[in-house]
């Protein structure tokens, strides 16, 4: 099956600092990647979708100078916290389409658990 | 507007016995599809089940397998013998073909417990 790495699983960094993390398909191109935050108990909410080699598009209230994103490739992208604060702390995720998958399902990484203090 | 609707927002069924979670959504798309994931604890998102808008025969993966109702936009998934393994948060999802704007509507989720 497809394979989704995130990377750091677990991170906590100070207030005011950047954190980055990483999603990568191990084996299949992604066009398409998809980046979601996860409150406590509640569903996963879009963020933004990542296309290669183009810029992400953003859900309405993200705001896309405080998460940056980059897919450079066909097999990475990052998802870059700026100048985290308290409130930026949650579970984020992201998930993977396969190129040329027609309706297929999202595979998704780990997540990473952000603790800004 | 696409919306997926969870109302169950907690569940519990008893080891070895048979539950079943609901999921109407709203879409005015012809090509669409709709999945159940299961997010244990570890929180890592796993896939249960999809099923195609344009099949009409009920998808089945083992025990797990759906009820869907295309015309009443029913998507729900029935658990039979229910595992202490299958605790967790399950999601219902509807996927869009629509031009460049292809994304996952989610619902709110149903947490199942199973007792043992």
């Amino acid at each position: 099956g497809a394979v989704v790495s995130q990377h750091p699983s677990r991170v906590i960094c100070k207030s005011g600092t950047s954190v980055k993390i990483e999603c990568r398909s191990l084996d299949f191109q992604a066009t398409t990647m998809f980046w979601y935050r996860q409150f406590p108990k509640q569903s996963l909410m879009l963020m933004a979708t990542s296309n290669e080699g183009s810029k992400a598009t953003y859900e309405q209230g993200v705001e896309k100078d405080k998460f940056l994103i980059n897919h450079a490739s066909l097999t990475l992208s990052t998802l870059t916290v700026t100048s985290a604060h308290p409130e930026d702390s949650s579970f984020y995720i992201c998930s993977a389409r396969r190129t040329g998958g027609e309706g297929t399902e999202a595979f998704f990484g780990q997540g990473t658990r952000l603790t800004v203090v | 507007a696409q919306t997926v609707t969870q109302s169950q927002p907690e569940m519990s069924v008893q080891e070895a016995e048979t539950v079943t979670l609901s999921c109407t959504y709203d879409t005015s798309e012809s090509d669409y599809y709709l999945f159940w994931y299961k997010q244990p604890p570890s929180r890592q998102m796993i896939l249960v089940i999809r099923q195609e808008a344009y099949k009409q025969q009920n998808a089945t993966e083992n025990r797990f397998s759906v009820n869907f109702q295309k015309a009443a936009k029913s998507f729900s998934l029935k658990i039979s013998d229910s595992q202490l393994g299958d605790a967790a948060m399950y999601f219902c999802a509807l996927f869009y073909n629509a031009g460049n704007n292809r994304k996952l509507i989610w619902g709110l989720g149903t947490s199942l417990a199973v007792n043992p």
